[in-house]
């Protein structure tokens, strides 16, 4: 069965320190990745995804992710994080050609302290 | 555009009830699936329906059900409410089905408290 794994449930930062989110994932073909972010009291947005192609993808707000097929991981990263980038964090993951349902793992909490 | 658009908002209920939540997605998406939204747990996968069929379902009890509609809006039906089905009900609708690769587009959802 597919599955999301975010081991880090909360972690807190200074402004200024670089960030790095793990996501790994377990699903038998080929897949589609993505990252939503969730702002205090407000929706989730999708940060960046990953379909084909360069498995360095660049999102919105100086946000990467790389794809690293052999070890099954997305993880997330920022050189410099800042206040506003508090929010929770949410990997996904669904099957190439939307056979089947889109996952999430359980979610990063980030606090970033100025 | 338009987003997709959930109701109501904030919903009290109590146990023994039963529930129906709305959701409208963006014009011309197809797509429409519920998530259920706890601390801890993250998003959980309730349902998935394309073109007025559920192509996937999550492993909720037989109590958690959904519909879609020839407009595409779809609604989430929840009979015989429990204490643990306090959550944020999430609604996300794409083009194409399960989002495809280019993700969901996800409402602020309807915040169910049941007491």
């Amino acid at each position: 069965a597919q599955s999301v794994s975010q081991h880090n449930h909360h972690v807190i930062l200074s402004e200024a320190a670089s960030l790095e989110l793990g996501c790994n994932y377990s699903y038998g073909g080929t897949v589609n990745l993505f990252w939503y972010v969730q702002y205090p009291g407000q929706h989730l947005q999708l940060l960046l995804k990953y379909f084909s192609g360069d498995p360095l993808v660049k999102g919105i707000k100086g946000f990467e992710a790389e794809f690293i097929k052999s070890k099954f991981s997305f993880n997330l990263r920022k050189p410099s994080v800042q206040w506003s980038d508090t929010a929770e964090y949410f990997c996904a993951v669904n099957g190439r050609g939307g056979s089947d349902k889109l996952i999430f793992g359980t979610g990063t909490r980030l606090q970033v302290f100025p | 555009k338009a987003g997709v658009t959930q109701t109501p908002r904030y919903l009290i209920k109590t146990r023994g009830q039963q529930v129906t939540l709305s959701c409208s997605p963006i014009s011309g998406h197809r797509s429409v699936s519920w998530y259920q939204q706890t601390p801890g747990q993250g998003l959980q996968f309730l349902f998935e329906y394309f073109s007025e069929t559920q192509r996937n379902k999550g492993n909720f009890p037989g109590r958690f059900s959904g519909r879609q509609f020839s407009n595409s809006r779809s609604e989430m039906n929840v009979s015989t409410l429990e204490l643990g089905d306090s959550a944020l009900y999430l609604c996300a609708s794409s083009s194409d089905p399960a989002g495809g690769g280019y993700g969901y587009t996800f409402g602020s959802g309807t915040r169910l408290t049941v007491v």
